[in-house]
């Protein structure tokens, strides 16, 4: 496609509920990075791919926190048993080479009630 | 954490020139100056990047000091849909196994 693309755009789920948030990376990007934004923050890097092999997952806040990318293209983060706390927004970037930066999605606005 | 500062807020009347200072005083060698943008309710948008030179491309100019510890992003002729939170980020070129670390940025507003 023309653009990362994340989905669903919104999630509302009660505290306690499990949620899967899909991103779909520009084709053919080998990168695919996965960052949370708090109201008000700059993103933080949760966990970085290259193909499918998660290389760098330092920044998963906690075990409840998992990300996978089985075939190299599409990724799923999910998080199980969700907290107020994960109330943020998740982006996913994907990118080529760093000589064109990386491409992030629009975004899935997490809401835990 | 970031390795960058930049001042939380700027205000830019439009079609005037916005200049948007970043110090990064402890910059190494091999790292570049990257500079995204992120409008209300969108993902960061890549603007531009240097290494020590001054870049120009169709949205903006980046001009680093020549000792790097500081640069400035240059919109030339400001819109009013360059309203956006501008980040300043320092990172080593191969940037695959070192993700780009944010900071909160600039909350640029670009008045009419």
């Amino acid at each position: 496609g023309a653009g990362v693309s994340q989905s669903p755009r919104y999630k509302v789920a009660k505290r306690g509920q499990d949620v899967a948030l899909r991103c779909d990376p520009i084709s053919g990007h080998v990168s695919l990075f996965w960052y949370q934004q708090a109201l008000g923050q700059g993103p933080e890097f949760l966990t970085y791919f290259q193909n499918e092999a998660q290389l760098d997952k330092s920044g998963l806040p906690s075990d409840r926190f998992f990300a996978e990318r089985p075939e190299g293209s599409v990724s799923t983060l999910k998080i199980q048993r969700t907290q107020q706390e994960d109330s943020a927004v998740y982006l996913c970037a994907s990118s080529l080479d760093l000589d064109y930066g990386y491409t992030f999605g629009s975004g899935t606005r997490l809401t835990v009630v | 954490d970031a390795k960058t500062t930049q001042p939380p807020s700027m205000d830019c009347a439009e079609g005037r020139a916005a200049n948007l200072p970043c110090n990064h005083s402890t910059i190494s060698g091999n790292e570049y100056v990257y500079w995204y943008r992120q409008i209300h309710s969108q993902g960061p948008q890549y603007i531009i990047h240097g290494l020590k030179n001054n870049e120009t491309n169709e949205m903006a100019s980046l001009i680093i000091t020549e000792d790097r510890k500081s640069s400035t992003l240059i919109l030339p002729h400001a819109t009013l849909r360059d309203t956006a939170v501008y980040y300043c980020i320092v990172s080593p070129r191969n940037s695959g196994n070192t993700p780009l670390v944010f900071g909160k940025g600039t909350r640029l507003s670009v008045i009419a």
